[in-house]
Order: C-alpha cells, then sequence, then structure tokens
C-alpha cells in the first residue's frame, strides 16, 4: 500500500530542545515538502527537495533544518530556534515537484511545547 | 498577504442539499486550482482540480467552477453527504514557478452537513 507515513503522531517538546519528525514515503515521488498548519490558518510551506541532496526553504523556514539523503526520506528538524513551534505539521510529496502537480499528505504530527 | 482567501470558516448544510464552498484570490498568475479535503488529525486528500483554460470540472458529486475574472472560484456539493462534513481548503498555483511546486493554501471552510 503506497503513501506517506509520518511520525510520531504526537510530540512534545522541552524548551530549548530540538525536534525531528520523520516522513517516509513509498510513492517514489522525487518531490517531498513540510507544511505548518496553525489553527485557523491555511497551510505553510517550511521546506521542500525535488531531489536527494538538494532542498529549498518555503515561507517559513526560520527554526527549521531537514536533509534529503534517500529518496524516500524527508526527516524536519524543529530547533530551539523556532519560538513558537506548536502546530500541526504535514509532510507531502508529489511525483516531480512540477507547477500543477497535486500533493499527497501524510497524516500529521502534532507538536506542543511543554 | 493572504493570496487566496477562504472568507467563510464554517458552513451548515442539510443532508441532500447542495454545498457551496467559496474561494477568492488575488494573485492572477495563478492558474492551477484545487480543492483538498481534511478530517481531523488526518492529513489532507487531494478532491478535485481545474486549469485556468475551463470554467467547470466536474466528478461526480463535486463540481468546481471558476471565474477567471472575478478571480473566485466554487466548490459544489450535490448533494450533501454526512461523510463530507470536513474542512476544505482552496489552493493555487503560479504557472511558472521556477522549481518545485509551491501550492498557496486557502484559511478552510469548515463543512458540516447535518441529517
Amino acid at each position: 500500500d503506497g503513501g506517506i507515513t509520518q511520525s510520531p503522531k504526537y510530540l512534545f517538546r522541552k524548551e530549548g530542545q530540538n525536534v525531528t519528525l520523520s516522513c517516509e514515503q513509498n510513492l517514489n515521488h522525487d518531490a517531498m515538502y513540510w507544511y505548518r498548519q496553525d489553527p485557523g490558518q491555511g497551510l505553510r510551506l517550511i521546506y521542500y527537495s525535488q531531489i536527494v541532496n538538494d532542498f529549498q526553504k518555503g515561507d517559513i523556514a526560520e527554526g527549521y533544518s531537514v536533509s534529503r539523503e534517500k529518496k524516500e526520506s524527508f526527516p524536519l528538524t524543529v530547533t530551539s530556534a523556532q519560538k513558537n513551534p506548536t502546530a500541526f505539521y504535514l509532510c507531502a510529496s508529489s511525483i516531480s515537484g512540477g507547477a500543477n502537480e497535486k500533493l499527497f499528505f501524510g497524516s500529521g504530527t502534532q507538536l506542543s511545547v511543554l | 498577504d493572504q493570496q487566496v482567501k477562504q472568507n467563510s470558516p464554517s458552513l451548515s448544510v442539510q443532508e441532500g442539499r447542495i454545498s457551496i464552498l467559496n474561494c477568492d484570490y488575488t494573485n492572477s498568475m495563478f492558474d492551477y486550482f484545487l480543492w483538498y479535503k481534511k478530517y481531523p488529525a488526518e492529513g489532507p486528500t487531494f478532491l478535485i482540480s481545474i486549469s485556468s483554460i475551463k470554467d467547470k470540472n466536474e466528478d461526480g458529486r463535486f463540481t468546481v467552477f471558476l471565474n477567471k475574472s472575478a478571480k473566485h472560484l466554487s466548490l459544489h456539493i450535490v448533494p450533501s453527504q454526512p461523510g463530507d462534513s470536513a474542512v476544505y481548503f482552496c489552493a493555487a498555483s503560479p504557472i511558472l514557478t521556477g522549481g518545485g511546486n509551491k501550492l498557496t493554501f486557502g484559511t478552510g471552510t469548515q463543512l458540516k452537513v447535518e441529517l
């Protein structure tokens, strides 16, 4: 069954701590994305990657970092520099990252600050 | 600057009636539009799309209408069913993104279909 797996489903971060959200896909898609959703707001793009070992900042990249060492995996690290990390984080993928492609989303990770 | 706007945060409709969800955009470079449906604690799933060369696209109970001159699109669901209760996001994409798929999402409309 092809899809996108995000883990964990819930994550808690202590003050000053870095946390990493996992995203794995077996759709053989080249492009992967991280979005953040806050209550009453649309999804906002954090980072995206169209190819292994390459990624670009989205609209709200500050306080976040990513890596793309494998085609299937695109982990997101929320660093201590992100002052308001509480949000619902969504990972997505698309075939090649072309302008008119639909995205396939994972089920999300809810990150909360202790 | 919200380039994609969904001005109705919520909508309540009776089962069997039509649901109409609206979306306005300001960027004239947008030429591809999508609707996503999202249940609580799940990721959005693609519902239907339309490109700017068309003014209507239909898929079963779902129809999307595009009015380019008004920069407005709408999603019609007929007939509405209780399982349609979800948050609906409108999204838009420009003709040339310069690399990568950069969708701009609206804030979403919570649809509730009542028995």
